[in-house]
């Protein structure tokens, strides 16, 4: 099976850097996907890693190691409309079986 | 439309009541998903077509009873529901066996369930 944590709630400044954690339990890992969520809409593919490292795009970042079972999300320069859930996915071996975590709610504050 | 439509966006429904809930995918993909997001719960996997075919049923209870007559269209036929099925039913499709990002899976708005 697949256990996927990641913290409930964050707060952050705006302009700062944030980092939200997701560590995952797998039996055969395929993948993982980063996914952002504004209340009352759909989730909306941020990233995705299968091999370790860090993959970059624009302010948004994410790292993974397998041999950790970990990966993180990096913002940066906070925006206000950054406020949103973030949500970690791990892909099981069978490409359809996809598990999610319950999500973390970012605040950015001015 | 581009994406992946979904409706009606909300929905109120009695126990008694029968009704069903329709996804359309515009990106040519070829597996379609539904899932049901609870309140500070993770999104919980219902159903998977791939090819048209239904794949996987992780024992969703039998008043859940979809429906994908080819690979654009998915459906969610709803009937003696109860109260603890109120949640966001999502829909999602991706291009199955491309491989690594490819595998996506892409979002419908969801449709808010509330059953009285």
């Amino acid at each position: 099976g697949q256990n996927i944590d990641q913290p409930t709630e964050m707060t952050a400044t705006e302009g700062a850097i944030v980092q939200i954690n997701c560590t995952y339990q797998t039996s055969g890992f395929n993948g993982l996907f980063w996914y952002q969520q504004h209340a009352g809409e759909a989730p909306t593919f941020l990233s995705y890693n299968v091999l370790d490292g860090l993959e970059e795009k624009g302010r948004f970042s994410s790292f993974l190691s397998r041999s950790k079972g970990y990966s993180y999300l990096l913002l940066k320069e906070l925006q206000m409309k950054d406020s949103a859930s973030y949500l970690c996915a791990v892909r099981d071996i069978r490409a359809l079986d996809m598990r999610f975590g319950a999500g973390t709610r970012l605040t950015v504050k001015p | 439309e581009t994406g992946v439509t979904q409706t009606p966006r909300h929905l109120v429904m009695g126990m008694t009541n029968k009704k069903s809930l329709k996804c359309e995918q515009h990106l040519g993909h070829n597996a379609m998903y539904w899932y049901k997001q609870s309140a500070k719960k993770p999104l919980e996997l219902m159903f998977v077509y791939s090819l048209e075919e239904r794949v996987e049923n992780n024992s969703v209870p039998s008043r859940f009873s979809p429906e994908c007559p080819n690979s654009s269209h998915l459906f969610l036929h709803l009937h003696t529901l109860q109260p603890e099925d109120s949640a966001l039913y999502l829909c999602a499709s991706s291009q199955v066996a491309s491989g690594g990002a490819g595998d996506t899976q892409y979002f419908g708005p969801g449709t808010r369930l509330t059953v009285l």
